[in-house]
């Protein structure tokens, strides 16, 4: 069974900081991992999808590596701005169905 | 293009007692997700429908847990009797093809059991 973990739960930074977001999953055999935001009271919005044949995904600010090997992968945010505040949750698929096993999250906030 | 939507948005009721939610997935649509999401934790997927059948529901609390998906694209999660453990976020998602692409999330009902 797919455990996905992610580390740190919590993590606070003033605007303009580099973040790096960590996330550790036990079964490389992915079909692809992907990134989400969640904003409270909302629901998820997907940030970047990265297939298994892949090592990493840009998109304007943020781009995101994927490790199989090691079961690992990392969000970068460059530049943070306070609309950057959210929970970012990581999440693996192990089947062809596109079942997703998710992380805890990690919640950013990003201060003025 | 509309988004998904779910209704209610918030939904308190008494333990024992049973509730409903709704879903309307993205027009065109194949595959439809209903997850539960626990306070800190991350979305557990509960039941997953390719048009009207169903593909994954080994995370559905059968004795209490029910869905459907009448016609291939309106569904309905169906708690009876709500236990105290089951106050969650329900989130609908929906993909286009038969799954493994991105997914498209509403917005999500919120259940408080007391």
């Amino acid at each position: 069974k797919q455990e996905v973990t992610q580390i740190p739960a919590a993590l606070s930074v003033p605007e303009g900081e580099n973040l790096v977001l960590n996330c550790s999953f036990t079964d490389s055999a992915i079909y692809n991992l992907q990134w989400f935001r969640q904003d409270p009271g909302k629901g998820l919005t997907s940030l970047l999808l990265i297939q298994s044949s892949q090592r990493e995904q840009t998109s304007g600010r943020l781009n995101a590596s994927l490790d199989k090997s090691s079961g690992r992968s990392t969000l970068y945010i460059a530049a943070s701005q306070p609309g950057d505040s959210a929970t970012y949750l990581c999440c693996t698929t192990t089947d062809s169905w596109g079942k997703l096993q998710f992380g805890a999250g990690t919640q950013v906030v990003v201060t003025p | 293009e509309a988004g998904v939507a779910q209704s209610p948005r918030y939904k308190i009721i008494e333990k024992r007692q049973s509730v409903a939610f709704w879903c309307n997935p993205i027009s065109g649509h194949a595959t439809l997700y209903w997850y539960q999401q626990i306070l800190g934790q991350g979305p557990k997927l509960l039941i997953q429908f390719q048009n009207n059948g169903v593909v994954d529901d080994s995370q559905l609390p059968k004795d209490r847990f029910s869905a459907e998906r009448l016609k291939g694209v309106d569904s309905t999660l169906k708690i009876q009797p709500a236990k105290l453990e089951d106050s969650a976020v329900y989130l609908c998602a929906s993909s286009p093809g038969q799954g493994g692409e991105t997914q498209y999330f509403g917005p999500g009902t919120r259940l408080l059991v007391l």
